[in-house]
């Protein structure tokens, strides 16, 4: 099946520092990658759409200056936490889906990242 | 996309199927049924999709009723390494589509 290879696993940092999350799906083109966070013993939550060479898609409540996203390739999204404070800790996670065709592009399955841990001190 | 509602929380003896419920009763005729689950601190994982036949592959079994209001996920030997949230997700295939998961059913697994 497809692979989506996310790093680091887990990052510690300090506040007011950046850092920085790779997503690359190792054997297909991604046209779309999806950002999410999620925070212990609660679901997914939507943070942001990643669109191959646009700007990427935020969710309502999700501050665009703070949360950085690139998406330059078919095969690489990057998630930057800028200024990073202890509230932003929390469990990071992104998918892809496959690119299929252009007339039926579909996201027909998701394939994710093992996610990243971000602890703030 | 159509909601979905699940129980919060299940468990299975090791060695038996494990059988987890998912109701859509708005789902629409285009709209298929989703399942993936998420083992604790990684990402989730795909599990299976249909639209209203039954589905079977190497992880599972998605039983969809011929209304097409619910859905159950057949895991037929459960063991520890199942013991995993279950989301259940309805959407339509094709198009531009934002996923969004639910609480899902948490299903621990015993020996």
């Amino acid at each position: 099946g497809a692979v989506v290879s996310q790093h680091p696993s887990w990052v510690i940092c300090k506040s007011g520092t950046s850092v920085k999350i790779e997503c690359r799906s190792l054997d297909f083109q991604a046209t779309t990658m999806f950002w999410y966070r999620q925070f212990p013993k609660q679901s997914l939550m939507l943070m942001a759409t990643s669109n191959e060479g646009s700007k990427a898609t935020y969710e309502q409540g999700v501050e665009k200056d703070k949360f950085l996203i690139n998406h330059a390739s078919l095969t690489l999204s990057t998630l930057t936490v800028t200024s990073a404070h202890p509230e932003d800790s929390s469990f990071y996670i992104c998918s892809a889906s496959i690119y299929r065709d252009p007339y039926y592009a579909t996201n027909e399955k998701l394939f994710f990242g093992s996610g990243t841990q971000l602890s703030v001190l | 996309d159509a909601k979905t509602t699940q129980p919060t929380s299940m468990d299975c003896a090791e060695g038996r199927a494990a059988n987890l419920p998912c109701n859509h009763s708005t789902i629409s005729g285009n709209e298929y049924v989703y399942w993936y689950r998420q083992i604790h601190s990684q990402g989730p994982q795909y599990i299976i999709h249909g639209l209203k036949n039954n589905e079977t592959n190497e992880m599972a079994s998605l039983i969809i009723t011929e209304d097409r209001k619910s859905s159950t996920l057949i895991l037929p030997h459960a063991t520890l390494r199942d013991t995993a949230v279950y989301y259940c997700i309805v959407r339509e295939a094709g198009g531009s589509y934002i996923p969004t998961f639910g609480r899902g059913t948490s299903l621990i697994v015993h020996p």
